[in-house]
């Protein structure tokens, strides 16, 4: 089965600094991965995908994500966090259904 | 982009009531929709799979008869809660993913939710 694990709960950065949330998967053959945020009862919102090429994606609002084969990791990065990047965080992989991490809540402070 | 509209957004009602929450796709047809179930502060949990024109598929343990879904067109889909009970309170959200192409690097496009209260 695939799947992904977010190790950590809670990011907490001051705005300004580099974000990253932690994102690691588990899959045979090759993996479909994303990034997805969710703001307060609201759904979920596409960020990024990996699905082969470059392993250093680029996505909505100035987030990134680097694809690590040998680690087999996916975390996703923004070099200036700011405020309104509060939220939370959700790693996912896709077979023909989404499996997701369970969610990072990232708190950038100003 | 993909929109995908959830309505209502917010429901209260009595025990016993059944409650129905529609997805539509607004700008592009999604043969295949998804409904999840979320807690406070946790990860989505799927409930089932919608296929336009066919029955849904259930996850482990989600009840069929509790949770009437329904496909009918290739822009619309409906979750039924039927007799609702406290416990059913929850998140709800919806999504849907574009007919066009290979399915699995294909995004899903969530809708807002629903926020669903039983007295």
């Amino acid at each position: 089965a695939q799947s992904v694990a977010q190790p950590e709960d809670q990011v907490n950065v001051a705005e300004g600094n580099p974000l990253t949330v932690k994102c690691t998967y588990s899959v045979s053959g090759n993996p479909y991965l994303f990034w997805y945020v969710q703001y307060p009862n609201r759904g979920l919102q596409f960020l990024l995908k990996y699905i082969t090429g470059d392993n250093l994606v680029k996505g909505s609002y100035g987030f990134e994500a680097e694809f690590n084969k040998s680690q087999t990791s996916f975390h996703l990065k923004k070099p200036s966090a700011l405020v309104s990047d509060s939220a939370l965080y959700f790693c996912a992989v896709n077979d023909y259904k989404l499996s997701f991490g369970a969610g990072t809540t990232v708190t950038v402070r100003a | 982009g993909a929109v995908v509209s959830q309505h209502p957004s917010w429901v209260i009602c009595k025990s016993g009531t059944s409650v129905k929450i529609e997805c539509r796709s607004l700008d592009f047809q999604a043969t295949t929709m998804f409904w999840y179930r979320q807690f406070p502060k946790q990860s989505l949990m799927l409930m089932a799979t919608s296929n336009e024109g066919s029955k849904a598929t259930y996850e482990q343990g989600v009840e069929k008869d509790k949770f009437l879904i329904n496909h009918a067109s290739l822009t619309l889909s409906t979750l039924t809660v039927t007799s609702a009970h406290p416990e059913d309170s929850s998140f709800y959200i919806c999504s849907a993913r574009d007919g066009q192409g290979g399915f699995a690097n294909q995004p899903q496009h969530f809708g807002d939710g629903t926020r669903l209260s039983i007295l």
